[in-house]
Parts: C-alpha cells; structure tokens; sequence
C-alpha cells in the first residue's frame, strides 16, 4: 500500500520558469511532510517541510503547500535553475508517539533545460 | 558539524562474507536510521534507533543487524547476504521528536554489491 504517491515519474520546465512537483497521500495521520532533493550516488537532501497544523510554508524560492481536505501537497521552485535538476522525494511522518520514521513517494526527476 | 558520515561508500562482498556498514554524525542527534535504496525506487526504511535503543525494525532479514554502540555511532553487521541485497544503503539522523521539522540529515550512502 502506497501511502504517499508521486504520479509524476517526470518533469521537465524551462530556466525562469516555476517548477511545481505534487505528492498525494492517503494516510490522514500524518503530522509532517517533507521534501527532499536527490543527486546520483549522493543522500537525500532536506529542503522544507510543513506541519499539518499549517498550509504553506516558504523557504526562499522554495514553497510547499498543503490542502489537507485533498490530501495534497506540492513543491513549488521559482525561479527554477538548472542546479534544481534532481529527483525530488516527498516524504510523511506518522503521528505515532515515539515513531520516528519517514515514508517516502516515488520521487519525481525534475530537468531545468536551459 | 552538520553532515552523516557514512563507510565505506562502495561494498562488495560475496555471499558467504561478513561485512559492516558504519555511520557516524555529531550533530547532537539521539535517533539514528538505515535505509536501504534500490535504483529508481524511494528509500525505504530498515531500522530505527532512538536514544541508542532499537525502537523500530522494519521486518528486515536476521542477515542484516543493527547496532549502534553510542549516540554518535551506528553499524550496519552484514553477513550471508543475497544478490538481491544490492542496493545503496543510507544512514540518516534527527532530533527526536522535533526532527521532522528541521529535516532527517542523510549521509552519502554506500553502494553494496553482493555478488
């Protein structure tokens, strides 16, 4: 059962423009969304997260937005730059007590074309 | 220091070899993690260690134990392992609690190829 889902395995936007990277998910017990960036060979990087108590959060030209009543949230990069090129994965945390671990989406491989 | 250091960063082992993973971090955080990453797919969680103690085993084969000897360390005992093991294996760490919000820091992984 995939809790949270990427459904685009892939996205390409031209420099400039905005990059909008969406994660659905079905578990409503969920607290904490997170997104994270990922080269080859290298570890998933922390970009932003958001709390289920809010519905943006804005980090730079990073913004993350939930709609809780969809059961969505989304990435937006703007402007996008080809340094943004990389598998981006959304990640859940389950409002267990004591539990500490994350659940992972597909990831989506976002492509800056210059 | 704000990074995961994960050893070594390649493996290969045969089948019938024993081997370590070995992660370290001084970051200060009390919960520590192995996640194991095929190709094209998410990471996916193997164990959870929170104040030094195994809080979270994620049904992973008895070929794979964990252990982590201080808050600072955490091994990864490899032993009979299969070729379907091979995947990149990641150590991660947060806070406890509050970690979520700030990010679990991962390390670099190390690629293990069991042949």
């Amino acid at each position: 059962d995939q809790q949270v889902k990427q459904n685009s395995p892939s996205l390409s936007v031209q420099e400039g423009r905005i990059s909008i990277l969406n994660c659905d998910y079905t578990n409503s017990m969920f607290d904490y969304f997170l997104w994270y960036k990922k080269y080859p060979a290298e570890g998933p990087t922390f970009l932003i997260s958001i709390s289920s108590i809010k519905d943006k959060n804005e980090d730079g030209r990073f913004t993350v937005f939930l709609n809780k009543s969809a059961k969505h949230l989304s990435l937006h990069i703007v402007p996008s730059q080809p340094g943004d090129s990389a598998v981006y994965f959304c990640a859940a945390r389950p409002l267990i007590q004591g539990a500490q671990k994350l659940v992972f989406g597909q990831g989506t491989r976002l492509t800056i074309n210059p | 220091d704000t990074e995961v250091t994960q050893t070594p960063k390649h493996l290969v082992m045969g089948m019938t070899n024993k081997k370590s993973l070995k992660c370290e971090q001084h970051m200060g955080h009390r919960a520590m993690y192995w996640y194991k990453q095929k190709a094209k797919k998410p990471p996916e969680l193997m164990f959870v260690y929170s104040y030094e103690k195994l809080s979270i085993n994620e049904s992973v084969p008895s070929r794979f134990s964990p252990e982590c000897p201080n808050s600072s360390l955490l091994n990864l005992h490899l032993h009979a392992l299969q070729p379907e093991d091979s995947a990149l294996y990641l150590c991660a760490s947060s806070q406890v609690g509050t970690g979520a919000a700030y990010g679990y820091t991962f390390g670099s992984g190390t690629r293990l190829t069991v042949v």
